[in-house]
C-alpha cells in the first residue's frame, strides 16, 4: 500500500521568510496530493493540491511542486506571516471510482513555527 | 449547510465499555472516512466507504466496527475500549460536486477527544 513520508517535523522560521515542506511517496498510481493545514484544536483543511498531470501550482504566497519521477512533492511558503503557524499535513491518494473519493495516506505532519 | 458533524466533541470511557461515535455529511458526498490522529503519528485511516453499502478497512482498523447507516452517516464502534484507543477522531467526506466532476477534497468533521481510563 500508499507510504507518505514527510519531513522535517519541526520547522522554525522568522517572519517574512520562505518555508519548505517536502514530502515523498511509494505507490506510482498515486494521482492526487493535496495539503492540509491544521491550527491549534482544529480541524484539517486543505489550503493547496496538485493532480499528477501537473509539475507546479501557485496559490498566492503558497505552491507546490511536484516529481513524478523522484515520487516526491513539496509545499513552498513565501514570505510568512505569525499566522501560519500551525500543523502542515501532505497525503497521496489514488481516486477509486469516478464518483467516489479517493482513500489518502497522510505524512506524519510538520509543525510551523513562524517568529515574528 | 453544516458540512460535517461529529457527536460527542468530548468522551471519557473506562476500558472495556463501548462506545458509538457518529458522523454525518450534508454535502451528498458518496465517500466517508474515519481517522484517528495522536501526537506525531499524523492522521492515520481507520476504515472508509468509498460509497453507500460498502466498507473497507484502513492502515489501523483492528478494535473498530464501522457501520455506513444511509448516504449522509457513517458510525464508528469501539466494542471494547482499550487505553491505547485515546486518541482525537475525526470523520471526513469527499466525493463529486454533484455535476459529475471528480472531486478529491476531503472536508473533516470537528473531531471527537476521546479519552480511555
Amino acid at each position: 500500500g500508499e507510504n507518505v513520508e514527510q519531513h522535517p517535523s519541526t520547522l522554525s522560521v522568522q517572519e517574512g521568510d520562505s518555508a519548505v515542506i517536502k514530502c515523498t511517496y511509494s505507490d506510482s498510481a498515486s494521482n492526487y496530493f493535496p495539503w492540509y493545514k491544521q491550527e491549534l484544536g482544529k480541524r484539517p483543511q486543505l489550503i493547496i493540491d496538485i493532480r499528477s498531470n501537473v509539475g507546479e501550482k501557485k496559490d498566492q504566497r503558497i505552491a507546490v511542486t511536484l516529481n513524478k519521477t523522484a515520487k516526491h512533492f513539496s509545499l513552498h511558503i513565501t514570505e510568512t506571516q505569525p499566522e501560519d503557524s500551525a500543523v502542515y499535513f501532505c497525503a497521496a491518494t489514488t481516486p477509486l471510482n469516478y464518483n467516489q473519493g479517493g482513500k489518502l495516506i497522510f505524512g506524519q505532519g510538520t509543525e510551523l513555527s513562524v517568529k515574528p | 449547510n453544516a458540512g460535517v458533524t461529529q457527536t460527542p466533541k468530548f468522551q471519557v470511557l473506562k476500558t472495556g465499555q463501548s462506545m458509538t461515535l457518529q458522523c454525518a455529511q450534508d454535502m451528498n458526498h458518496n465517500s466517508m472516512y474515519w481517522y484517528r490522529q495522536d501526537p506525531g503519528m499524523g492522521l492515520r485511516l481507520i476504515y472508509y466507504s468509498a460509497s453507500e453499502g460498502t466498507t473497507d478497512k484502513g492502515e489501523v482498523p483492528n478494535g473498530y466496527n464501522v457501520s455506513r447507516l444511509n448516504k449522509r452517516e457513517f458510525s464508528l464502534r469501539l466494542e471494547s475500549a482499550a487505553p491505547s484507543q485515546t486518541s482525537v477522531y475525526f470523520c471526513a467526506s469527499s466525493g463529486t460536486s454533484g455535476k459529475g466532476l471528480l472531486y478529491n477534497e476531503q472536508f473533516f468533521g470537528p473531531g471527537t477527544r476521546l479519552t480511555v481510563l
